[in-house]
């Protein structure tokens, strides 16, 4: 199936550990996103990257960091777990055209 | 600033027609989107208005006005499977060209 994957779908850790969500698309889409969607369902744009350029959102702490091995994936590893970030973590691509593409989501508590 | 709003909650009935509202505030609008998300799913594609006027696809139409910087979905023949939140988000050159995100309506459909 051509998507965007996602995992794990569920991840429970404990504060102050490092963990790392991985996305892959095989939509061959040149740019690919992190948001963050909390309790309140407010989706929140954390990256967007195509394989040139990094756009970050400044109110990202640096304790996150996306990773690109290649074109079709950009993981995404968090340092130094608070329980602040517990939410559910999408990961999105696009092309030329404007709609976006999102994976499953990744339940992420921290406890 | 940015600002988009839209109701948060909304409760219709099988077969009808529901309107669903979005308003907002962005220094540079380049197009607005509708997405649904059923709970604990991922959220979808809708529709993309960047011109005024409505578009219309099957039973979803979106309508946009950028001068008054308001824009509807407009639901027909009503289904059980309607009953998700539907996600207003616009495209902001300001932001670099990110999608920025309204809170979402949840649309409860009843018999």
């Amino acid at each position: 199936d051509t998507a965007v994957s996602q995992t794990p779908k569920y991840l429970v850790t404990q504060m102050g550990n490092d963990k790392s969500i991985k996305c892959e698309q095989n939509l061959g889409h040149d740019t690919m996103y992190w948001y963050k969607q909390d309790s309140k369902k407010f989706l929140k744009i954390m990256f967007s990257y195509n394989n040139k350029e990094l756009i970050i959102n400044e109110t990202v702490p640096n304790r996150f960091s996306p990773k690109s091995p290649d074109k079709a994936h950009l993981n995404l590893h968090i340092n130094s777990l608070e329980l602040g970030d517990s939410a559910v973590y999408f990961c999105a691509s696009s092309s030329r055209d404007p709609e976006q593409y999102f994976g499953p989501g990744t339940r992420l508590t921290v406890t | 600033g940015q600002n988009i709003d839209q109701p948060t909650e909304m409760t219709a009935t099988e077969g009808a027609i529901v309107q669903i509202n979005c308003t907002y505030q962005t220094s540079g609008f380049n197009g607005l989107f509708w997405y649904q998300q059923h709970a604990g799913e991922a959220p979808t594609f809708l529709s993309y208005n960047v011109l005024d006027g409505l578009e219309e696809k099957g039973r979803f139409s979106s309508f946009l006005s950028r001068s008054k910087g308001y824009s509807y979905l407009l639901l027909k023949e009503l289904q059980m499977k309607d009953s998700a939140s539907y996600l207003c988000a616009v495209r902001d050159r300001g932001s670099n060209y990110q999608l920025i995100w309204g809170a979402g309506t949840k649309l409860i459909i009843k018999p």
